[in-house]
């Protein structure tokens, strides 16, 4: 079945670092791809996806790029605040082109990042 | 502004209650889902449904059943709640085909 793998955390960040969180996946065919982030007391919120192989996702200053070749999905940012401190999830879905989707989500562990000043 | 509501932000229930947890969605959205977050684990599916009164489990069912008896409301149900349900619970849902979940705010459920 599916499954997704995120780095284990937690990641400590001083203000300006550079992120990078790396997330590999296992699925059949080719699905598309998420992060997650989950803001402290929150529910989750689509930070940005990426539906094909070579697509780049991006938002926030946060991107990440669809690799089929390696399956992975690693997440960067050039330059943390410390309002970017808050969990973030890795997450396929069980869309595949030209069949059918319920939009279920197969997550990984989340990792907890944490930016000082 | 799309939203995803869930009932309670905290619940205290002791072990062997019958429980439930409620969700809404103002999108008019056939995909809902229950999932369970622990930390460590990520997020795991509990139910889903895709249409009224339709169901499917997911990859943790056991312990839980769910309701829809309307398109915006998604029900999970703790038949004889114990401790080991003690989690955050995430209710979200999707527009049919699409590729983009939205999510509840969650409910911190403790079994004491």
């Amino acid at each position: 079945g599916d499954s997704v793998t995120q780095m284990e955390g937690p990641v400590t960040l001083s203000e300006e670092a550079f992120l990078t969180i790396n997330c590999t996946y296992t699925a059949t065919g080719y699905p598309s791809l998420f992060w997650y982030v989950q803001y402290p007391g929150e529910g989750l919120q689509l930070l940005l996806k990426a539906t094909k192989a070579d697509d780049k996702g991006s938002n926030k200053g946060f991107e990440a790029t669809y690799r089929k070749e390696t399956t992975s999905f690693h997440l960067e940012k050039g330059s943390v605040q410390v309002s970017d401190s808050a969990v973030y999830f890795c997450a396929l879905s069980d869309h595949r082109a030209g069949g059918t989707s319920y939009g279920k989500l197969t997550f990984g562990q989340g990792t907890i990042l944490t930016v000082h000043p | 502004d799309v939203k995803v509501t869930q009932s309670s932000r905290y619940l205290v229930k002791r072990t062997g209650e019958k429980v439930f947890l409620e969700c809404v969605q103002d999108m008019d959205h056939e995909n809902m889902f229950w999932y369970r977050q622990d930390p460590g684990l990520g997020l795991r599916l509990i139910y889903f449904s895709y249409d009224v009164k339709m169901k499917e489990k997911g990859d943790i069912p056991e312990g839980y059943s769910v309701s829809r008896e309307k398109k915006e409301r998604f029900s999970l149900i703790l038949e004889s709640a114990s401790t080991n349900q003690t989690s955050m619970y995430l209710c979200a849902s999707s527009p049919r085909g699409g590729t983009r979940a939205f999510f509840g705010q969650g409910t911190r459920l403790t079994v004491v």
